[in-house]
């Protein structure tokens, strides 16, 4: 397996600008997480869906912020309008079940200036 | 929430040396894993580890979950050891929660 794919690995945007991130869980996987690590906050997780559908978004900062799950091996995040503060990596991850191992892509480096 | 505390937050080593690293948790856990990020920041993981013990060439990993408490030990270190190790756990909310983590640089 391929492992959990994400692009683009690096991602640098004006200050206002839309941002989309993209993610392909593992195969057969049945949950996905989305995660943010910064220096300040360490990793702190965003939102996860489980079979499609968001369950916890309550770490989403603000309206800004927008994810999207359409099928079962595609998933985006969305920052619209983007700002320096989210300069950050952004992970997904996957796992197969509740409680289960679960897996990181190699994150998405984003900078907004 | 559930607090995940890591200690020690620096640790320098001489190439070959072994090393002990913790991670205390506040509550008990469904899930909890090792994970290793190396300077290209890719996470690596490690153990998948909610209780017992589990072995992997020069690292193995020990859970007590009466105790709260899971170690990583690292024998035999190397400079390719050098990175980040994070310990993150779930507690029935389907996420893990991360550990600030043990910054770990091997000198040869």
């Amino acid at each position: 397996d391929a492992g959990v794919i994400q692009s683009p690995r690096h991602e640098v945007t004006e200050m206002g600008q839309e941002v989309t991130l993209r993610c392909k869980p593992i195969s057969g996987h049945n949950s996905l997480f989305w995660y943010r690590q910064t220096m300040m906050r360490g990793l702190e997780l965003l939102i996860y869906f489980n079979n499609n559908v968001p369950i916890d978004d309550s770490g989403m900062p603000e309206d800004r912020f927008s994810a999207k799950m359409p099928n079962a091996s595609f998933s985006t995040l969305k920052i619209q309008p983007s700002e320096p503060r989210d300069s950050a990596v952004y992970f997904c991850a996957s796992s197969t079940t509740r409680s289960t191992e679960a897996f990181f892509g190699q994150g998405t480096r984003l900078t907004v200036v | 929430g559930i607090q995940v505390e890591q200690s020690p937050p620096d640790l320098i080593l001489q190439e070959g040396a072994n090393s002990t690293l913790r991670c205390n948790f506040s509550d008990s856990v469904n899930n909890l894993q090792w994970f290793h990020q190396n300077p290209w920041g890719q996470l690596i993981n490690l153990f998948y580890i909610p209780s017992g013990t589990k072995q992997n060439g020069r690292l193995s990993a020990t859970t007590v979950a009466t105790e709260r408490y899971s170690l990583l030990y690292i024998s035999s270190s190397q400079t390719t050891d050098s990175g980040v190790y994070f310990c993150a756990v779930e507690a029935g909310a389907n996420n893990l929660f991360f550990g600030t983590g043990t910054r770990l640089t091997v000198i040869p």
